[in-house]
């Protein structure tokens, strides 16, 4: 089975810097990839790791260690905007998904 | 730029009764999903569809549950008796050929509510 464990909650101020964990138990496993979600609306891709590493996208970056099973995203110069729930995602294959529980991050000013 | 489109937004149905949520992914995608999100909880995988049939798919997925692209932009499921824990989001999503990394275009959502 697959399963990825994500912390329900973090809270940070504006303009700080906020990691989100996440650690996954799958069999066979692709790579991580971390989707941001609005009020319940359509998640929004925003990173996927294959390899071990930092991956950066502007504000934002991801990091995987498949050695570790672990990964985490990384948010940068926070904005009220970025208030909303992180998921990773992973699995077997791209094209059969397991989402984490999710972390709903409040950013305060 | 475009985009997944689902219809209804809202649907309210009463127990047992049949319901059919529609999509229309990317025209140039090629993979098909359905996902679904409980009030509150994780997304979750239904089905993944390509080349006209089923490509995987999750225990949730089980006879009630079927879909179909009856041609060639419309992408549907089917739930044929409804029950109450059936009642969640419905998102649609579509994915490039050959792309491997996980990134799901997805729709805004079908709010389903089975009374």
């Amino acid at each position: 089975g697959q399963s990825l464990e994500q912390p329900s909650e973090v809270t940070a101020v504006e303009g700080a810097i906020v990691q989100i964990n996440c650690t996954y138990q799958t069999s066979g496993f692709y790579g991580l990839s971390w989707y941001q979600q609005h009020d319940g609306g359509a998640p929004t891709f925003l990173s996927y790791n294959a390899l071990d590493g930092l991956e950066e996208t502007g504000r934002f970056s991801s990091f995987l260690s498949r050695s570790d099973s672990y990964g985490y995203l990384l948010l940068q110069e926070l904005q009220m905007k970025d208030s909303a729930s992180y998921f990773c995602a992973g699995g077997g294959s791209a094209r059969q998904l397991t989402f984490g529980s999710g972390t709903q991050l409040t950013v305060l000013p | 730029e475009p985009e997944v489109t689902q219809t209804p937004s809202h649907q309210v149905t009463q127990m047992g009764q049949e319901v059919i949520l529609r999509c229309v992914p990317i025209s140039n995608h090629l993979y098909f999903y359905w996902y679904r999100q409980i009030l509150g909880q994780k997304v979750e995988f239904l089905v993944s569809f390509y080349n006209n049939e089923i490509s995987e798919k999750s225990e949730i997925f089980d006879d009630q549950f079927s879909v179909e692209r009856p041609d060639g932009s419309n992408f549907t499921l089917k739930i044929r008796s409804t029950k109450l824990e059936d009642s969640a989001m419905y998102f649609c999503a579509s994915s490039r050929q050959g792309s491997n990394t996980g990134e799901l275009f997805f729709g805004e959502g079908s709010r389903l509510t089975v009374l």
